[in-house]
């Protein structure tokens, strides 16, 4: 199947601060990105959904002031979680996909500790 | 609203033995997908099934889609060890939309 890399695999940063995670498409053409959340022991939820060169779609309920999502190329998007707190700490899943209704692909996963 | 459930929720069971974990979704869709995760990690696709009536095995593993009932399953053949994992559905929701939406997951658990 097709690699979809993200990084960092592991950050932990202080109260405050903003982290940015990537989410790269290695030998596909992404039009779309997701960006999930996963709480331990709970499945997946989805945050957001990015088309190439044109604003995010966020899901009810997440800010998307603080969760904010970039996709600048068909190959790229970046999530900046901002003025992180302790509450933010979360794995964080991209996936990416070439066209609707193709096989979503996903990053390694980011595992972000606030403290 | 889309919504996406699976049960059960966890599932200890004995090697060697067989089960089957359900897949039920609201809304019309006819394509699902099956994923494993072992802890701390990533999603690891396992089944991508498009079309009603679809059945697909890899190993002690098989899934299958009703798109009518709105149901799929996943069904264990004489488990072993190395299968315990969460396992979760996800369906397409249709309708000009990329979204992919997640079950709820099932943790299984297999012992000896």
């Amino acid at each position: 199947g097709a690699v979809v890399s993200q990084h960092p695999s592991r950050v932990i940063c202080k109260s405050g601060t903003s982290v940015k995670i990537e989410c790269r498409s290695l030998d596909f053409q992404a039009t779309t990105m997701f960006w999930y959340r996963q709480f331990p022991k709970q499945s997946l939820m989805l945050m957001a959904t990015s088309n190439e060169g044109s604003k995010a779609t966020y899901e009810q309920g997440v800010e998307k002031d603080k969760f904010l999502i970039n996709h600048a190329s068909l190959t790229l998007s970046t999530l900046t979680v901002t003025s992180a707190h302790p509450e933010d700490s979360s794995f964080y899943i991209c996936s990416a996909r070439e066209g609707q209704n193709t096989e979503a692909f996903f990053g390694q996963g980011t595992r972000l500790t606030v403290v | 609203e889309l919504k996406v459930e699976q049960n059960p929720l966890f599932l200890s069971m004995q090697e060697g033995k067989n089960y089957t974990i359900y897949c039920n979704y609201s809304t019309t869709s006819d394509r699902l997908y099956w994923y494993r995760q072992d802890p701390g990690k990533s999603l690891e696709s396992l089944f991508v099934l498009l079309s009603n009536g679809a059945v697909k095995q890899e190993g002690r593993l098989m899934a299958s889609l009703d798109t009518k009932a709105r149901l799929s399953t996943l069904h264990i053949t004489a488990a072993v060890h190395d299968l315990s994992a969460t396992y979760f559905c996800a369906v397409d929701a249709l309708y000009n939309t990329d979204k992919l939406i997640f079950g709820t997951g099932t943790r299984l658990q297999v012992f000896p």
